[in-house]
């Protein structure tokens, strides 16, 4: 497809468990971001890439998430030992390049839901 | 703190009517602002975006948004509602210090009626 697509759509796991979440972004876009939208708010940013190197992840909330862009294109957002309060769901987007005046183009996003 | 607010948890429109849906920001220096809009099951999708020069900006599916820095507003306007612009509506500033870093508000939800 054309778009940012995301994997999976839907996520159920268990207080604890670890959880991977994928995007592939939009070939050729060298920027990826990731963001968390909770119920009722506005996306959050957590990081984003400028190729394979994290170039700002000051959003990550605590060192339970870590995400990599190994090969510059697909990205894995990967959380442990998962808390309830995790639940939401984490959009990617992808750009052309790393530049302010430049759209994001947002993939539908993964929900997870921890039990 | 750079910011972004959106005063209305929902706006509600007749179709034809004009639309307004506000946003007001807080930044240190020039502003990059952004509306983007959420459909139900969809992604969020880009309508446009204000850097520098005239401070009407037109964006797609007939929507502008007006920039004024004196109100410290972003407001998004359409001279005539239609029932399919009904969607979740969000303001967005970059955010200082990272080309990437979005700041955006808590979205505005758009309820257009025939």
């Amino acid at each position: 497809g054309a778009g940012v697509s995301q994997t999976p759509s839907n996520k159920v796991t268990e207080k604890g468990k670890y959880v991977e979440l994928r995007c592939d972004p939009i070939s050729g876009h060298t920027a990826l971001y990731w963001y968390r939208q909770s119920l009722g708010q506005g996306p959050e940013f957590l990081i984003y890439f400028q190729g394979t190197g994290a170039a700002d992840d000051s959003g990550l909330p605590n060192d339970r998430f870590f995400a990599v862009r190994p090969e510059g294109s697909v990205s894995t957002l990967k959380i442990q030992r998962t808390e309830r309060g995790d639940s939401a769901v984490y959009l990617c987007a992808s750009s052309p390049l790393v530049v302010a005046t430049g759209e994001l183009f947002f993939g539908e996003g993964s929900r997870l839901t921890v039990l | 703190a750079q910011s972004v607010a959106q005063p209305e948890d929902q706006v509600n429109v007749a179709e034809g009517n004009p639309l307004t849906v506000k946003c007001t920001y807080s930044v240190s220096g020039n502003p990059y602002l952004f509306w983007y809009v959420q459909y139900p099951n969809r992604g969020l999708q880009f309508l446009l975006k204000y850097i520098t020069g005239d401070n009407l900006v037109k964006g797609s599916y007939g929507f502008e948004a007006e920039f004024n820095k004196s109100q410290t507003s972003f407001h998004l306007k359409k001279p005539s509602a239609l029932v399919s612009d009904s969607a979740l509506y969000f303001c967005a500033l970059k955010g200082g210090g990272s080309q990437g870093n979005l700041i955006f508000g808590k979205g505005t939800k758009l309820s257009v009626k025939p």
